[in-house]
């Protein structure tokens, strides 16, 4: 089993749609989550970084937290064709020094 | 402006020339990383530092070397790199081990 999982997609939404990514990961202790987003060729960017469970939104952008079920979420809402890209979540271990990234799902936005 | 820098960006070499990608950041972060990332696989995390003189060994150390002998400075050394290091190399800088980690521009290697 994976340490963090993701479905690879693609996913794809209409514009103006949600988008609605999941992930799974094995490491109880594990103490950040973060979902960054990736185009192709380019390094990945940060879109969310949550610590405590719940929800936290900034802008068009919802991370949610659920460390019972070991499981973080990532909605976009309004989407738009620049949101098109593989969107990686990576969880923090619960030494605090190793960031595991799971395989990516890649969202397509179609106008 | 706050960044990491890798160098070079491109890298097209032969198996067994040692080479060394260069990275630094000027964000004052204890931690960095690097990464390699290949299709299918992910990113990996090769070697990482908690500090200065402190590296540890990520989840694919075989035929990389690093050192911290400065704050800023992170590089990446392949002794006798082989084509199955051919790969997209990112290094990613933090405050601490926990904090958002800020990813250089990348690094694609070719070794023929």
């Amino acid at each position: 089993q994976k340490e963090v999982e993701q479905n690879s997609g693609p996913l794809s939404v209409p514009e103006g749609a949600i988008a609605s990514l999941n992930c799974t990961y094995s490491d109880r202790g594990s103490q950040s989550f973060f979902w960054y987003r990736q185009y192709s060729g380019k390094s990945p960017e940060l879109i969310m970084s949550i610590y405590s469970n719940g929800d936290k939104e900034d802008g068009r952008f919802t991370a949610q937290l659920n460390k019972a079920s070991q499981y973080v979420s990532l909605l976009i809402r309004d989407s738009q064709p620049s949101d098109s890209a593989t969107y990686l979540c990576a969880v923090n271990g619960a030494a605090g020094n190793k960031l595991t990234f799971g395989g990516g799902t890649r969202v397509l936005v179609k106008p | 402006e706050a960044q990491v820098t890798q160098n070079p960006r491109y890298l097209i070499t032969v198996t067994g020339k040692k080479l060394t990608v260069t990275c630094s950041q000027n964000m004052n972060h204890e931690y960095m990383s690097w990464y390699r990332q290949d299709p299918g696989l992910g990113l990996r995390q090769i070697y990482y530092s908690m500090n200065v003189e402190v590296t540890d060994k990520g989840d694919v150390p075989e035929g990389y070397k690093v050192s911290r002998k400065e704050k800023r400075n992170f590089p990446l050394i392949l002794e006798s790199p082989s084509p199955n290091q051919t790969s997209l190399y990112f290094c990613a800088s933090s405050l601490s081990g926990l904090e958002t980690q800020y990813f250089g521009p990348g690094t694609r290697l070719l070794v023929l």
